[in-house]
């Protein structure tokens, strides 16, 4: 298994650009979830998703979208980027609904706007 | 509101002493607490995680930790420091009726030579 998968590694991108954060996992885990990481503030949530066709936001979804078609694959779109976006984007996963599962982590993407 | 506190931004310990990363939380009803590491340019492991039962839980690398429900506390420790252990270390809790993990701001341990 790759578990979750990241890409890009690292983008630069101009205020105003858009662009598409992928991210995949090969476990078949029902819940995936977007965080970023900003220093002395932790991993906070972007956005999440319990299953195929349902998203719901986390405590940062402004200026960002998601889409779940597949139970792989969990997109995050930045549909006009800008400086305050430049962060760490992860990724996670995990199996379902059960309390006790533990979430799985991506390598990352660090973002830079410009 | 739900939130995780760890109060040190950076621990400093030499190698072969022992370890404490601090965490406290504060979250409704009974909580689910983890420890996860990230080394550098890397994303995050899982260390260890406390559902229910025996107070002290024991995970990777020889790292455990203790969950005190008085003090809403679950404090990570490892008896013998190792330089490889240097890395940032985040708390986070899941509320037992919610679906997401909130997480600490993180503690960057140095272990020194």
């Amino acid at each position: 298994n790759a578990g979750v998968t990241q890409t890009p590694k690292f983008q630069v991108l101009k205020t105003g650009q858009s662009m598409t954060l992928q991210c995949a996992q090969d476990m078949n885990h029902e819940y995936m979830s977007w965080y970023r990481q900003d220093p002395g503030m932790g991993l906070r949530l972007i956005h999440y998703s319990v299953g195929a066709g349902i998203t719901d936001q986390g405590e940062v979804p402004n200026g960002y979208n998601v889409s779940r078609s597949t139970t792989e694959d969990f997109p995050l779109r930045l549909l006009s980027a800008a400086p305050s976006q430049t962060s760490v984007y992860f990724c996670a996963s995990r199996a379902g609904s059960n309390d006790q599962e533990t979430q799985y982590f991506g390598p990352g993407t660090r973002l830079l706007v410009l | 509101a739900q939130s995780v506190a760890q109060p040190e931004d950076q621990v400093n310990v030499a190698e072969g002493n022992p370890l404490t990363v601090k965490c406290t939380y504060s979250v409704s009803g009974n909580p689910y607490l983890f420890w996860y590491v990230q080394y550098p340019n890397r994303g995050l492991q899982f260390l260890l995680k406390y559902i229910t039962g025996d107070n002290l839980v024991k995970g990777s690398y020889g790292f455990e930790a203790e969950f005190n429900k008085s003090q809403t506390s679950f404090h990570l420790k490892k008896p013998s420091a190792l330089v490889s252990d240097s890395a940032l270390y985040f708390c986070a809790v899941r509320p037992f009726y919610g679906q997401n993990f909130v997480f600490g701001p993180g503690t960057r341990l140095s272990v020194l030579p």
